[in-house]
């Protein structure tokens, strides 16, 4: 069964700190991997997608790295904002019509 | 830029209506799905359609059904709603169906049954 993990469960920062999160995954095979941020009662809105060849992509002060060989995912904050405070998803894509998502961390930042 | 509205942000219904989830989409997506999510656990996919009148079951169809009349709309039926149904519902479009490309979300539609 496909499977995506994330960890921590939720985390708190303070203002202006970096932070990372981190994704593992098994599903196969790979398409693309994805990095969406979800307010709280909001739909997910996508921060950075990346194939296989790719293993780093920014936007803005949002960082994730890739590594397929190891199934492994992170997403690095840096410099965090009160606007930061949000749940990150993982999701993976194996080439078909299907997603795997992970379950999210919750960032909280505190000033 | 790509907008999936959601014609509900909150909605309350009664144990055993009828309730219908509606999405529309902008950018003439062949694609489109219907989530739910829940604390914990994720999204999962309830439904998904790859076309015009086409529909496939996805992880948790039980209790749902889903029309799509229009390449643009992409509706969410709940025959006989229930308390388990109780949850965020979204739903979501894309450009490719290999790739998936341009996958983009409603805001979401938190459906509360008593």
């Amino acid at each position: 069964k496909n499977q995506v993990e994330q960890s921590p469960q939720s985390l708190i920062i303070l203002e202006g700190k970096n932070c990372t999160l981190q994704c593992n995954y098994t599903v196969s095979p790979f398409s693309n991997l994805r990095w969406y941020k979800q307010d709280t009662g909001r739909g997910p809105v996508s921060l950075t997608i990346m194939t296989f060849s790719e293993n780093t992509k920014s936007n803005g002060r949002y960082t994730a790295t890739l590594d397929a060989d190891t199934k492994q995912s992170s997403l690095h904050i840096t410099a965090s904002q009160l606007s930061d405070s949000a749940s990150y998803i993982c999701v993976v894509s194996g080439g078909d019509y299907k997603l795997s998502f992970g379950a999210g961390t919750t960032v909280t930042v505190r000033a | 830029d790509v907008k999936v509205t959601q014609s509900s942000r909150y909605l309350v219904k009664r144990t055993g209506e009828k309730v219908f989830l509606e999405c529309v989409q902008d950018m003439d997506h062949e694609n489109m799905f219907w989530y739910r999510q829940d604390p914990g656990l994720g999204l999962r996919l309830i439904y998904f359609s790859y076309d015009v009148k086409m529909k496939e079951k996805g992880d948790i169809p039980e209790g749902y059904s889903v029309s799509r009349e229009k390449k643009e709309r992409f509706s969410l039926i709940l025959e006989s709603a229930s308390t388990n149904q109780t949850s965020m519902y979204l739903c979501a479009s894309s450009f490719t169906r290999g790739y998936n490309y341009g996958y983009t979300f409603g805001s979401g539609t938190r459906l509360t049954v008593v």
